[in-house]
């Protein structure tokens, strides 16, 4: 059974105050590690797929890393608007290819 | 836009009062599924589907029923409704290969 486990479960940071926030994962032959940022009273918003170990991605403030057992999402000098859940999920080879969800790291970033 | 659009939002019903919640996207994708998601539990698969006419079992289906009959939408069915349904529901959507998912805006359901 595919598992994706996300640490920390909240992480509380000083604006400008890097970080990163780790997910690991077992999963039957990976398809590709998704990122997403959920908002309160939102849908999980698409960031990031990786597909192989090595592979990196950037976007703005945000960094997303993967090696075969965890990926990182990196935080560089966040702004109170980062504040979200980002979720972490697994795509695997099976026939339907499921997508396995982690909990979550609700991130808080203060002024 | 490319979006998936799930209808109602929000809904406060009784035990036993069958509900549907519509779930409709505008991108021509092929899989659709339906999540639950409880504090602590994360996203849940209740229910997924690769094509038309095509559906299955997620990871906790008990007490749901799904339809797909057009491409484009995706509707869960609560035949008789529990209080332990009460949870915020999200539509989602994938196009072929590895692709990510888009979601709707969910559904916050409240079963008295």
């Amino acid at each position: 059974e595919d598992q994706v486990t996300q640490s920390p479960e909240a992480l509380r940071l000083q604006e400008g105050e890097s970080s990163s926030l780790n997910c690991s994962y077992t999963v039957s032959g990976l398809r590709g590690l998704f990122w997403y940022r959920q908002d309160p009273g939102k849908g999980p918003e698409f960031l990031f797929t990786l597909y192989s170990a090595g592979e990196e991605k950037e976007k703005e403030r945000l960094k997303a890393t993967l090696t075969k057992k965890e990926s990182f999402l990196h935080i560089t000098a966040p702004k109170p608007e980062d504040s979200a859940t980002y979720l972490c999920a697994v795509l695997n080879s099976g026939g339907y290819q499921k997508v396995t969800f982690g909990t979550g790291t609700k991130l808080q970033v203060i002024p | 836009e490319a979006q998936v659009t799930q209808n109602p939002r929000y809904l406060i019903t009784v035990t036993g009062k069958k509900l549907t919640v519509t779930c409709s996207q505008n991108m021509n994708h092929e899989y659709m599924s339906w999540y639950r998601q409880d504090p602590g539990l994360g996203l849940r698969q209740i229910y997924y589907s690769m094509n038309v006419e095509v559906t299955d079992k997620g990871d906790v289906p008990e007490g749901y029923k799904v339809s797909r009959k057009e491409k484009r939408n995706f509707p869960l069915i609560l035949e008789s409704p529990s209080p332990n349904q009460t949870s915020l529901y999200f539509c989602a959507s994938r196009g072929d290969g590895y692709q990510p998912q888009h979601f709707g805006d969910g559904t916050r359901l409240s079963i008295l």
